[in-house]
C-alpha cells in the first residue's frame, strides 16, 4: 500500500522570499517520488522526479526535492519565488512495481508581489 | 508528435446521459490510466491498463468503464451520468513494461465534464 500527505493545502510567499512545500509519503515498497505543477487551466508538467539516485534532486525553474527516507519526506523548495511560480503542486508517489501513482491532494501556491 | 491527445475538452450531460471521453497516444506507450481531478483531492486514478489488453480498477471505479482499444487508445465511458461526476478527467500514459527508469507521466489536457 503506498499513500502521499501534502502538509499545506495552502501556501502564500511574497516574490523574491523561499518556497517550501511539504510532502510525506507511505510505501511498501523502496518508492519513486515525484513533484507536478499544475498551472491555471493547463494540464500536469513534470517538476522533478526522484527514483533512487541521488537524494537530492533539482528540477525545473530552480526548484529541487530532497529525499529523505528516515522522515518519509520528499519536501520541495525554491530559494526565491516569482510570478509565475503561483500554481497548484502535486507530490505523487509510485511504490509498488507496475506503476501505481498515488497523488496528494494538492497545494496551492500563492506568490504576492 | 501529439503526446496524449484527449477529445472532447468541454461537456455538458444531463443526469443519466452516457459518453465516451476519448484518449490516444502516440508515443508507443504499455500503460495509460485515466484520472479525476476535483479541489481538494488532488488526482484519483478511476481505471488503468497496464498494457494493451489489461484494465483494472483504480481508487474510483463506480460508474465508470474503460476499453483499451489497441495499445494508442484508451476510453473512459459513463453509462448514466451522475452530478458526483463533474469533474475534470486526465487521460495520461507511460512507458510501463516494467522500464522503472523511464517514470515520467505524460498527461492529456484535460477533459471538463459537467453533470446538470
Amino acid at each position: 500500500a503506498q499513500s502521499v500527505t501534502q502538509l499545506d493545502s495552502h501556501v502564500s510567499v511574497s516574490e523574491g522570499t523561499p518556497v517550501l512545500l511539504r510532502c510525506n509519503y507511505s510505501s511498501s515498497y523502496s518508492p519513486s517520488l515525484f513533484w507536478y505543477v499544475q498551472h491555471p487551466n493547463k494540464g500536469l508538467q513534470l517538476l522533478l522526479k526522484y527514483t533512487s539516485a541521488a537524494t537530492l534532486v533539482k528540477g525545473i525553474n530552480g526548484f529541487e526535492a530532497e529525499f529523505k527516507k528516515s522522515e518519509t519526506s520528499f519536501h520541495l523548495t525554491k530559494p526565491s519565488a516569482h510570478m509565475s511560480d503561483a500554481a497548484e503542486y502535486f507530490c505523487v508517489v509510485r511504490g509498488d512495481s507496475w506503476g501505481k501513482f498515488q497523488f496528494g491532494a494538492g497545494t496551492q501556491v500563492v506568490v504576492t508581489p | 508528435n501529439a503526446g496524449v491527445t484527449q477529445t472532447p475538452k468541454f461537456q455538458v450531460l444531463k443526469t443519466g446521459q452516457s459518453m465516451t471521453l476519448q484518449c490516444a497516444q502516440d508515443m508507443n506507450h504499455n500503460s495509460m490510466y485515466w484520472y479525476r481531478q476535483d479541489p481538494g483531492m488532488g488526482l484519483r486514478l478511476i481505471y488503468y491498463s497496464a498494457s494493451e489488453g489489461t484494465t483494472d480498477k483504480g481508487e474510483v471505479p463506480n460508474g465508470y468503464n474503460v476499453s483499451r482499444l489497441n495499445k494508442r487508445e484508451f476510453s473512459l465511458r459513463l453509462e448514466s451520468a451522475a452530478p458526483s461526476q463533474t469533474s475534470v478527467y486526465f487521460c495520461a500514459s507511460i512507458l510501463g513494461g516494467g522500464a522503472r527508469d523511464d517514470e515520467k507521466l505524460f498527461f492529456g489536457s484535460g477533459t471538463q465534464l459537467s453533470v446538470l
